[in-house]
């Protein structure tokens, strides 16, 4: 069964102070590995697709990468409006989405 | 990206009764879309996989006949609730491949449900 493991729970962070958010994974014949933004009360938002291990796609200060066992998403210089839950997900037969990681940026 | 919209946002009725959720491809065609449901503090998970012209595909422990998918069209799936019950209140939210064998799902803005 395909599983999605994302840590932390949940991370704090000042602006300005980069991290990165982790997904291990383990999938039977991946398809695909998404990364999404999700804020209170409304639908996922996409953020990047990765399909095989060495793959790495940047937007504004996200960053994701891939391996065979995992995925991080580097946040680098975080404002306040990146505060949201972060979801992984990894698609074989279908999308299996991850837990979250809730992340605070502080002014 | 794609855009997906769904009505209503948010919804209350009493228990017992049924409810339409509207599932709407805005600028493109989705011969494939996708139910989900999310409870309070929990991820997503996915409930059904609606075909375009064809029956509903239900994830293991989903009652079909408690939630019907209709894809009538390209551009729309539907989702009702039949008989609703308080354990029923949840985040509903429904997504879409932009195109033919493209992985990346682009998901609607969803629908709370309260039954009461």
């Amino acid at each position: 069964e395909d599983q999605v493991t994302q840590s932390p729970e949940a991370l704090r962070l000042q602006e300005g102070e980069s991290s990165s958010l982790n997904c291990s994974y383990t999938v039977s014949g991946l398809r695909g590995l998404f990364w999404y933004r999700q804020d209170p009360g409304k639908g996922p938002e996409f953020l990047f697709t990765l399909y095989s291990a060495g793959e790495e796609k940047e937007k504004e200060r996200l960053k994701a990468t891939l391996t065979k066992k995992e995925s991080f998403l580097h946040i680098t210089a975080p404002k306040p409006e990146d505060s949201a839950t972060y979801l992984c997900a990894v698609h074989g037969n279908k999308l299996v989405f991850g837990a979250g990681t809730i992340l605070r940026v502080k002014s | 990206g794609a855009v997906v919209s769904q009505h209503p946002s948010w919804v209350i009725c009493k228990s017992g009764t049924s409810v339409k959720i509207e599932c709407r491809s805005l600028d493109f065609q989705a011969t494939t879309m996708f139910w989900y449901r999310q409870f309070p503090k929990q991820s997503l998970m996915l409930m059904a996989t609606s075909n375009e012209g064809s029956k509903a595909t239900y994830e293991q422990g989903v009652e079909k006949d408690k939630f019907l998918i209709n894809h009538a069209s390209l551009t729309l799936s539907t989702l009702t609730v039949t008989s609703a019950h308080p354990e029923d209140s949840s985040f509903y939210i429904c997504s879409a491949h932009e195109a033919s064998g493209q992985e990346t799902q682009y998901f609607g803005p969803g629908t709370r449900l309260l039954v009461l």
